[in-house]
């Protein structure tokens, strides 16, 4: 069956770097892209961009570009989100997510919590 | 862009009800829209894609409907697992995921 299992959750001191990992089993990798999505707490999902699984080529949303890079492992199946110089604004829970058809995406990892806190 | 905007923000209900959630896109989308259901701690879940089409084990008591601007989400007989969070989401400007603001659906 699809999954998506993503890292462990996170403390990190402002200023830091954080890298989550989205693991994909059940599935060619390389045939579907993974998008990621922000929720900070109380608050509802953001778009923060995609990546192309079979190129590695990756989108961002506005606001998501500079600090925040999507990378790619095919040799494991995984996908990184990594986010530079970490804000108190950056804690929230971040999922990668399954693209499905061209429109939508359906299979979701189970949610990443990067707290920012000195 | 295309702006979706949901309503009502919350949505007030007791189980056996039934519960109608909007979800307005800024302009004509044609049927590409999807609703997502969302419980504490957990990840969304497809509940409903292309207007009204209902994902793998979705109960038949959750419905789509409409089409051009205005859509519509409704569980026909509330069941006390269903009092969650939904969202409505379309991708716009390819590869943009628009997602709406959600609507909560809480025991009355």
């Amino acid at each position: 069956q699809v999954q998506l299992v993503q890292s462990g959750s996170d403390l990190k001191k402002p200023g830091a770097s954080v890298k989550v990992s989205c693991k994909a089993s059940g599935y060619t990798f390389t045939s579907y892209g993974l998008n990621w999505v922000r929720q900070a707490p109380g608050q509802g999902l953001e778009w923060m961009g995609r990546i192309d699984t079979y190129t590695g080529n990756p989108t961002y949303a506005q606001g998501f570009t500079g600090r925040f890079v999507l990378s790619l492992d095919t040799s494991v199946s995984t996908s990184y989100l990594q986010i530079s110089s970490l804000k108190a604004e950056d804690t929230a829970v971040y999922y990668c997510a399954r693209d499905f058809s061209s429109w939508y995406v359906d299979y979701w990892g189970q949610g990443t919590l990067v707290t920012v806190s000195s | 862009e295309i702006v979706l905007t949901q309503s009502p923000a919350t949505l007030s209900l007791s189980p056996g009800e039934r519960a109608t959630l909007s979800c307005r896109a800024s302009q004509s989308i044609s049927n590409y829209l999807a609703w997502y259901q969302q419980k504490p701690g957990q990840a969304p879940r497809l509940l409903i894609y292309d207007t009204s089409e209902r994902a793998t084990g979705i109960p038949a008591r959750f419905s789509g409907s409409g089409s051009g601007t205005d859509f519509t989400l409704t569980i026909s007989s509330l069941e006390p697992e269903d009092f969650a969070l939904y969202y409505c989401l379309r991708r716009s400007n390819w590869p943009r995921l628009t997602f709406g603001g959600g609507t909560r659906v809480e025991i009355k």
